[in-house]
């Protein structure tokens, strides 16, 4: 079965303490790994799309990553304004075209 | 340009009432999805559609759940006989279909609560 795993679930940080959350997968091909960004009350926003093994983001203080097995979201000298939740999701073959399989996401505080 | 936008934002209804929540997708995105996201967990795939082809059903968790839409343009999701563990944000998503990615824009969401 397709699955998505994100740790932690919740992460406190000061602000300017780098950090980084996880995401791992287990999936029959992979065709793209997504990270969203969703504030309380909104929709999930758009960050970075990675679709192969070694490849790497980068937005402002955000930095993403991809192996075989897992993403990481690396988040250097973070601000008060990074608190979110952060939701990691794939796209699958086989499966419905397009559909994301997500995970349940890591809460980031970030504390002044 | 405009977002994904979804009416009502805020849906409190008691058992057993039926329920009808709209989604407009970004102009010219020609897929469109529904989401349903319980407190506490991930997104959960609905229903997904493409132009017009066939809806793909294979995420609606019960007969009670369905969704139309008529070409590139609105679409309604209807809950039947809501129960209580139908409640949630039910998100929508749009995307159009040229290009290499699969970039799902999200609206707010509709925040249902069944009494």
């Amino acid at each position: 079965e397709d699955q998505v795993t994100q740790s932690p679930e919740a992460l406190r940080l000061q602000e300017g303490e780098s950090s980084s959350l996880n995401c791992s997968y287990t999936v029959s091909g992979l065709r793209g790994l997504f990270w969203y960004r969703q504030d309380p009350g909104k929709g999930p926003e758009f960050l970075f799309t990675l679709y192969s093994a070694g490849e790497e983001k980068e937005k402002e203080r955000l930095k993403a990553t991809l192996t075989k097995k897992e993403s990481f979201l690396h988040i250097t000298a973070p601000k008060p304004e990074d608190s979110a939740t952060y939701l990691c999701a794939v796209q699958v073959g086989g499966g419905s075209q397009g559909n994301l399989i997500f995970g349940k996401g890591t809460k980031l505080s970030v504390k002044p | 340009g405009a977002g994904v936008s979804q009416s009502p934002s805020n849906k409190v209804t008691e058992k057993g009432k039926d329920v009808e929540l709209r989604c407009d997708p970004i102009s010219g995105h020609t897929a469109l999805y529904w989401y349903r996201q319980r407190l506490g967990q991930g997104l959960e795939f609905l229903i997904y559609f493409q132009g017009n082809s066939a809806p793909d059903k294979s995420g609606l968790p019960s007969d009670r759940f369905s969704a139309e839409r008529t070409g590139e343009s609105v679409s309604t999701l209807t809950i039947q006989r809501t129960q209580q563990e139908d409640s949630a944000v039910y998100l929508c998503a749009s995307r159009p279909t040229s290009g290499k990615y699969n970039e799902q824009f999200f609206g707010p969401g509709t925040r249902l609560t069944v009494l």
